[in-house]
């Protein structure tokens, strides 16, 4: 099955700044690639699919980029409400598989 | 849009079985493509199987086939996940999700949730 490597494991960033999240496959998945927001006591929130692609009312700061094995979430101008957990999925090959996620703390 | 609600956390012994259950409300149930999905303590979420009620035939990932059970009753909106032969390490929050077609791929994206059940296998 394929891994889905997330890093960092935890990424400490100030409110206003911008912040770059990776996920890495064992192989290339094309661009089958979804990011995701998940905040405690809430469920995960779909953010991006399609490597690139912003799910419905997902404002325009958060962006993806990259196919095949190597992927990037970035978030600019970071708000106070997108302190979370993201992890990354994939589905391109059974059986779908999920990062282990980047927690984004505040600095 | 759908939502899910779960079943209660519970305590299970190593060997025994479990079941969680996961009640839609909302859009079409028969047509909803219904997932689970785990978290063990520490690690990150495990595509477990789904099922289509419509359909009726479930889908299950590998590591889970023969100890894994999913069915769909359309007559009370709620889908059910039973999980046999309980080892320390199926300890997690199980989460039912939907899950939608992208791009031609079906089961690619869960865009609903349920609130998660913790189940703790423990002796």
């Amino acid at each position: 099955e394929i891994v889905l490597t997330q890093s960092p494991a935890t990424l400490s960033v100030s409110p206003g700044e911008s912040a770059t999240l990776s996920c890495r496959a064992t192989q290339s998945v094309r661009s089958n690639l979804a990011w995701y927001q998940w905040k405690p006591g809430q469920a995960p929130r779909l953010l991006i699919y399609g490597a690139s692609i912003r799910a419905t009312d997902i404002p325009a700061r958060f962006s993806g980029s990259g196919s095949g094995t190597e992927f990037t979430l970035t978030i600019s101008s970071l708000q106070s409400e997108d302190f979370a957990v993201y992890f990354c999925q994939q589905y391109n090959n059974w059986p779908r598989t999920f990062g282990q996620g980047t927690k984004m703390e505040i600095k | 849009q759908v939502q899910f609600m779960q079943s209660g956390a519970e305590v299970k012994e190593p060997g025994s079985s479990m079941r969680v259950s996961c009640k839609a409300s909302g859009d079409s149930f028969s047509t909803t493509a219904i997932s689970w999905v785990r978290q063990a303590p520490g690690q990150g979420l495990e595509w477990m199987g789904g099922i289509i009620p419509v359909f009726g035939s479930p889908i299950y990932a590998k590591k889970f086939q023969g100890r894994v059970m999913i069915i769909a009753d359309e007559s009370t909106s709620t889908a059910h996940m039973d999980l046999s032969s309980l080892r320390f390490d199926d300890t997690a929050v199980y989460y039912c999700a939907r899950a939608t077609a992208v791009a031609g791929l079906d089961w690619a994206l869960f865009d609903s949730w349920g609130q998660g059940t913790l189940v703790t296998v423990s002796s």
